[in-house]
């Protein structure tokens, strides 16, 4: 496509079970982001993949956050024994080597 | 570390006005700034983009400019419409490319017919 897609759009999930979210950058991008956009807060970054580098992870809140690109394209949020505080929405974005970001419709996360 | 401000968090106004809004950020070694535009339960559109060496980027009604010293950028709206209404997101990327986005709070513009 032409955009960087994300799925799913919405996820409800109890509190402690596991939850995997996907990004689809835009074809030939090859750093990709993670953000996350909580109710009152603005966006936080959460993770950077720039090609085979080894990934910025600073931003992860925590050990249960983790994130992986396969094959420098899709990626995989997943966010271990989620906690209530996990509800928001997470974003992704691509950018070329020029630097713009370009978002996704992002998939907000209800953990009851 | 960095910070972004951005001022006013909410706005009103007419149709056809123009208006300002601003944002500011506290380390001026940074890489380049960017503009979005987010629509209520949707993700971010990318409005301007203004390299660090670049005083300013213009598309259609939209303006923004940038001056590095005084860590101070403005999205300058010509001509408002209904269909402006949207919050609006000033972000910095350090001064290294590809490196995360630092965002501000943004601002909430309402534009009544």
């Amino acid at each position: 496509g032409a955009g960087v897609s994300q799925s799913p759009s919405n996820k409800v999930t109890e509190k402690g079970k596991d939850v995997e979210l996907r990004c689809d950058p835009i074809s030939g991008h090859t750093a990709l982001y993670w953000y996350r956009q909580s109710l009152g807060q603005g966006l936080e970054f959460l993770i950077y993949f720039q090609g085979n580098s080894a990934p910025d992870k600073s931003g992860l809140p925590s050990d249960r956050f983790s994130a992986e690109r396969t094959g420098g394209s899709v990626s995989t949020l997943t966010i271990q024994r989620t906690q209530q505080e996990d509800s928001a929405v997470y974003l992704c974005a691509s950018s070329s080597l020029l630097g713009e970001q370009f978002f996704g419709p992002g998939t907000r996360l209800t953990v009851l | 570390k960095q910070e972004v401000t951005q001022i006013p968090a909410a706005l009103s106004v007419p149709e056809g006005e123009n208006l300002v809004l601003n944002c500011s950020f506290t380390d001026s070694a940074i890489y380049n700034l960017q503009w979005f535009r987010q629509d209520p339960g949707k993700g971010l559109t990318s409005l301007l983009l203004i390299q660090s060496s670049q005083r300013e980027q213009t598309s259609g009604r939209l303006n923004a400019s940038l001056d590095k010293s005084s860590g101070r950028s403005t999205l300058y709206i010509a001509a408002s419409q209904p269909g402006d209404s949207a919050t609006y997101l000033c972000a910095v990327e350090s001064n290294q490319a590809g490196t995360a986005l630092i965002f501000g709070k943004g601002t909430t513009l309402s534009v009544s017919s």
